[in-house]
């Protein structure tokens, strides 16, 4: 089945910092999205980004159908950015999603 | 502000119980999710089920069934818990016509002991 891996698995930032998350994806997908857990456990749904960029405030997404993986950008962190991040791609049919592992992201004052 | 509720936020249960986890969402949605989060190993899919009475196994439903008797409520049954069911279970749904966009629930941490 289809493989999704994302780096790095921790992040540690400085309130300000700039920072990029990668997710690779091992086959062709038409639908890609990108989650925040939040420290509570809350999963919200950022972006929903099968080709092209996409921006929302201090994020952005980009992915790259044709090589396999996608990127969030994370500008002028907050403390609020703290959580995990995950991406994730259809398999099968049905709206099932498989996830990556996530990247733990802490951003420090 | 459309929601998915699980019913309980913390539970603690006996080796042997059987545990109801609930899920209910008020978006008319078709798609219904069980997963469940570990550390190191990222979401898993239990069970999911796309229209009333309708369900299929994820990839670990081993220990766990289903109910889907309403669109708006999904039910996660561990008919025997175990201390290895001990994980934080998320329920999410999702319609048909968003690019399948989930919504997720806040979360059920369950401990078997």
């Amino acid at each position: 089945g289809i493989q999704v891996e994302q780096s790095p698995p921790d992040l540690i930032l400085q309130e300000g910092a700039n920072s990029t998350l990668r997710c690779n994806f091992s086959d062709s997908v038409n639908n890609l999205q990108w989650f925040h857990q939040n420290p509570w456990g809350q999963l919200i749904n950022l972006f929903y980004i099968p080709s092209g960029t996409k921006q929302n405030g201090r994020l952005s997404a980009t992915t790259v159908a044709t090589e396999r993986y996608s990127l969030l950008y994370i500008s002028s962190s907050q403390t609020t950015d703290s959580g995990v991040y995950f991406c994730a791609v259809p398999y099968n049919q049905g709206g099932k999603l498989i996830f990556g592992q996530g990247t733990e992201l802490s951003v420090k004052p | 502000d459309v929601k998915v509720t699980q019913s309980s936020r913390y539970l603690v249960k006996r080796t042997g119980e059987k545990v109801f986890l609930e899920c209910v969402q008020d978006m008319d949605h078709e798609n219904m999710f069980w997963y469940r989060q570990d550390p190191g190993l990222g979401l898993r899919l239990i069970y999911f089920s796309y229209d009333v009475k309708m369900k299929e196994k994820g990839d670990i439903p081993e220990g766990y069934s289903v109910s889907r008797e309403k669109k708006e409520r999904f039910s996660l049954i561990l008919e025997s818990a175990s201390t290895n069911q001990t994980s934080m279970y998320l329920c999410a749904s999702s319609s048909i016509g968003q690019h399948y966009g989930y919504t997720f629930g806040s979360g059920t941490r369950l401990t078997v002991v």
